[in-house]
């Protein structure tokens, strides 16, 4: 069936680096989506990503969708501690009836 | 507008039993999606309910089962709990149609003693 892979599983960065997690599908997508989940909370949602080559900002968070919109990613320019969390993409297939599918996640550690 | 709330945060039980986990979406939000989320595993979807029916499932055995009401509130139910049933098991909502972004509750965390 189809898969949503993210990568990669862990990132360990000192306070200041960046940090970059990328998804990749299997299929085409319609859109895909971002969410954050900080140790013992809820994912939140993030930003949607729809047309193809995208680029969205939000502060230090560059996200990105691919031209052939079956991959994109989570830039995060100079990390903080606040960082810390498990990122996920969301790939929504629009074929068939719309279908969100997560990818296993990236957890982040800031060390200070 | 007051966020998605599930009930009860906390819930034990041993093997053998079933439990009832209660969802209530954000004002409005007419979609209700259920995820299990274990350690390692990410979110495993369960299904999604729109205007009291299911309209998307995931790869789950049938002692795993739910349902929502007119009111756009959703239950899920578990069956014969086993030990591997022992998870976070998280409610979202979402405005209507399926791809929208979700809204996803604290969660409800189940322990099988």
């Amino acid at each position: 069936g189809q898969q949503v892979m993210q990568i990669p599983q862990y990132q360990h960065v000192q306070e200041g680096e960046d940090f970059t997690t990328y998804c990749n599908s299997s299929t085409t997508l319609s859109n895909i989506q971002w969410y954050k989940q900080r140790p013992g909370g809820h994912p939140v949602f993030l930003i949607q990503l729809v047309k193809s080559g995208e680029v969205k900002k939000q502060k230090r968070l560059t996200f990105q969708f691919g031209e052939a919109k079956k991959n994109s990613s989570l830039h995060i320019t100079a990390t903080q501690t606040t960082d810390v969390g498990t990122y996920f993409c969301a790939g929504v297939r629009g074929t068939g009836g719309f279908k969100t599918i997560f990818g296993a996640g990236t957890r982040l550690f800031v060390k200070a | 507008k007051a966020g998605v709330t599930q009930t009860p945060r906390y819930l034990i039980k041993t093997r053998g039993q079933q439990v009832t986990l209660s969802c209530s979406p954000i004002s409005g939000h007419r979609s209700v999606s259920w995820y299990q989320q274990t350690p390692g595993q990410g979110l495993q979807f369960l299904f999604e309910y729109f205007s009291e029916t299911q309209r998307n499932k995931g790869n789950f055995p049938g002692r795993f089962s739910g349902r929502q009401f007119s009111n756009s509130r959703s239950e899920m139910n578990v069956s014969t709990l086993e030990l591997g049933d022992s998870a976070l098991y998280l409610c979202a909502s979402s405005e209507g149609q399926s791809g929208q972004p979700q809204h996803f509750g604290d969660g409800t965390r189940l322990s099988i003693l």
